[in-house]
């Protein structure tokens, strides 16, 4: 059972143009939502990431957008450089109160900025 | 800091052979994640430890996986007997909550190749 699914295993964009990645999840006691981001041959880093009492945040060229009705999450690069050609990947946790939840990743999207 | 670090980086090995999978996390993270990567599903959570103690395990594939943490500084991931079908990358993340609210630093991940 995929709780976090992503369903576009590649994305191909040109550089300077924005890049929208997707992620879908199924349980609503999810509270935390983070990307990470994985470049061949190393471990996935944090990038950005979001509460469920926010809808939008914001780091730089880097924006992720949450839509709980509809259990959905974009990425948003703006604007894409050839260096942020990677594997990205969705991920969640049911924090709670307790910071108890465990993240649970979606199944990564390969980003390729042409230059 | 030196970050997550695991050994081998590489390892090819026999179907049937026993195959051990090394991790030291970042000194003063309570907890240790052992994940699978594979195309299909993306990254799996195998088993966490806190404070040293296996908290959850329920996504050990089978009796052949076992993992230990004998200590704050060490764990192992064993594989007895080795199949094919286990080759994938494997990484070990620590953290110092098991929520995402801080992330979770992963190692460079060793890529198993059973053949």
């Amino acid at each position: 059972d995929q709780q976090v699914k992503q369903n576009s295993p590649s994305l191909s964009v040109q550089e300077g143009r924005i890049s929208i990645l997707n992620c879908d999840y199924t349980n609503s006691m999810f509270d935390y939502f983070l990307w990470y981001k994985k470049y061949p041959a190393e471990g996935p880093t944090f990038l950005i990431s979001i509460s469920s009492i926010k809808d939008k945040n914001e780091d730089g060229r880097f924006t992720v957008f949450l839509n709980k009705s509809a259990k959905h999450l974009s990425l948003h690069i703006v604007p894409s450089q050839p260096g942020d050609s990677a594997v990205y990947f969705c991920a969640a946790s049911a924090d709670g109160s307790s910071n108890t939840g465990k993240l649970i990743f979606g199944q990564g999207t390969t980003l390729q900025v042409k230059p | 800091d030196a970050g997550v670090i695991q050994s081998p980086r590489h390892e090819v090995t026999e179907m049937g052979q026993e195959v051990t999978l090394r991790c030291k996390p970042i000194s003063g993270h309570d907890y240790l994640f052992w994940y699978r990567q594979t195309m299909m599903r993306g990254l799996e959570l195998l088993i966490y430890f806190n404070n040293n103690v296996p908290i959850d395990d329920s996504g050990m594939p089978e009796d052949r996986f076992s993992a230990k943490m004998p200590n704050a500084s060490f764990s192992t991931l064993k594989i007895q007997p080795s199949e094919p079908r286990d080759s994938a990358v494997y990484f070990c993340a620590s953290s110092r909550t098991s929520g995402g609210t801080y992330g979770y630093t992963f190692g460079s991940g060793t890529r198993l190749t059973v053949v």
